[in-house]
């Protein structure tokens, strides 16, 4: 079945560092790719997403590009912020039927420090 | 404002002692889902429901039943609860028909004692 695989972490970065979350997939047919964040306390926000290959996904700084021939789509953002601590969820979705559903890696937690 | 809502947001019961969670959006979508999320697993998914009356296992099901009598309601219930049950809960929301970007809800934090 469809799977997706990302750093676990936890991470901790000083602010104003650079920031690659890797995530990779195993799917049939052709996915659509997202990243979700979820802030301490609360429920899963959409960050960012890419429906076809070679599509970038932009966000609050972040980006992430879907490559299909190294099936990755990791997520960057050059200098993060404190505001940037939260736990990020690569995910995938539409290869199965219920085509709504996504598969989510196991998420990693990031700590900014100031 | 567009939202899913959750109730309640925290819980803690006994094994055994049926418990409903609740599950509502405002933004008339056609696809909802409910998912638990466990340390080191991420969230998978448990139920979901393509529209009223069609509901469909997920990849967890055991233990679970939902009902969608209505468009905006998707209640999770729990039988009988049992302890490997203790998770966080959240409901997610879709207009469904590819439109695959889901809204969550604040999540449920259940504990099952």
């Amino acid at each position: 079945g469809d799977s997706v695989t990302q750093m676990e972490g936890p991470v901790t970065l000083s602010e104003e560092a650079c920031l690659t979350i890797n995530c990779t997939y195993t799917a049939t047919g052709y996915p659509s790719l997202f990243w979700y964040v979820q802030y301490p306390g609360e429920g899963l926000q959409l960050l960012l997403k890419a429906t076809k290959a070679d599509d970038k996904g932009s966000n609050k700084g972040f980006e992430a590009t879907y490559r299909k021939e190294t099936t990755s789509f990791h997520l960057e953002k050059g200098s993060v912020q404190v505001s940037d601590s939260a736990v990020y969820f690569c995910a995938l979705s539409g290869t199965q039927g219920g085509s709504e559903k996504l598969v989510f890696g196991k998420g990693m937690k990031l700590t900014v420090n100031p | 404002e567009a939202q899913v809502t959750q109730n309640p947001r925290y819980l803690i019961t006994v094994t055994g002692k049926k418990l409903t969670v609740t599950c509502s959006q405002n933004m008339n979508h056609e696809y909802m889902s409910w998912y638990r999320q466990d340390p080191g697993l991420g969230l998978r998914q448990i139920y979901y429901s393509m529209n009223v009356e069609v509901t469909d296992k997920g990849d967890v099901p055991e233990g679970y039943k939902v009902s969608r009598k209505e468009k905006r309601n998707f209640p999770l219930i729990l039988e009988s609860p049992s302890p490997n049950q203790t998770s966080l809960y959240f409901c997610a929301s879709s207009l469904g028909w590819g439109y695959n970007e889901q809204f969550f809800g604040p999540g449920t934090r259940l504990t099952v004692l």
